[in-house]
């Protein structure tokens, strides 16, 4: 198993809009509809953004959505905040109870 | 609203046997449908998942770590245990319990705070 890729860095402006990809294979985020998001602020627990690709727990704002094309998972961030800077993980069911995850992407409110 | 608490050494000497506890409350792992999980977090790196287990004790493992970890649960006492041996400095790395579900397919929707272990001589 091989990390999912992630953009090491992103940034936009408030108000702007970015999209954070997750790239994986067939056998896992090209295979499975079971992919999550996650938001980590420093020092902090990594906090649930969006599960089975495109859902949002109770309580996370509709800025945050996902999608997924072929191998290729993203995270998009509408109207960004200031709180949104973060780093940011996608994971990915891998088959037989695994889970894997990518490497994170650090994104930065200009 | 689940909680989960890590509890275990911060300091590991090189070789030994790494051992965390986590403990859950304001819910219940004989409640099913759910996994209970470790995920570990490399200083200034990515998240790492090491495996998960059921309340009826079945077990799931990442393959690069298989052959060293074990994840046990007291469904008793509400909680799950990680022993991780023969550790080196490359597992120096913040560890957190968790729940994954409702399904082993599902989000990791509750996280502990994480504990820092830290192995060294």
């Amino acid at each position: 198993q091989s990390a999912l890729t992630q953009p090491r860095s992103v940034s936009g402006s408030p108000g702007q809009s970015v999209t954070i990809s997750c790239t994986g294979t067939s056998s896992d985020v090209g295979y499975y509809n079971f992919v999550s998001w996650y938001q980590q602020h420093p020092g902090k627990a990594p906090k649930l953004l969006i599960y089975d690709v495109n859902k949002r727990p109770s309580g996370v704002p509709d800025r945050f959505s996902g999608s997924k094309s072929g191998n290729t998972a993203s995270l998009t961030i509408s109207g960004l905040q200031a709180e949104d800077e973060a780093d940011y993980y996608c994971c990915s069911y891998a088959g037989n109870y695994t889970l894997i995850f990518g490497g994170g992407t650090k994104q930065t409110v200009l | 609203q689940v909680q989960l608490q890590e509890s275990g050494p911060g300091l590991v000497k090189p070789s030994q046997t790494l051992s965390l506890t986590c403990t859950v409350s304001g819910g219940s792992i004989n409640s099913g449908g759910y996994y209970w999980s470790w995920i570990r977090q490399h200083p200034g790196k990515g998240l790492e998942w090491i495996g998960s287990i059921y309340y009826s004790g079945r077990t799931y493992y990442n393959p690069s770590l298989k052959s060293r970890v074990t994840i046990s649960v007291d469904t008793s006492t509400e909680q799950f245990s990680l022993n991780l041996t023969s550790v080196t400095a490359a597992d120096t790395a913040v560890y957190y319990c968790a729940r994954r579900g409702p399904g082993a397919r599902g989000g990791i929707d509750y996280w502990g705070q994480g504990t820092l272990v830290t192995v060294s001589s």
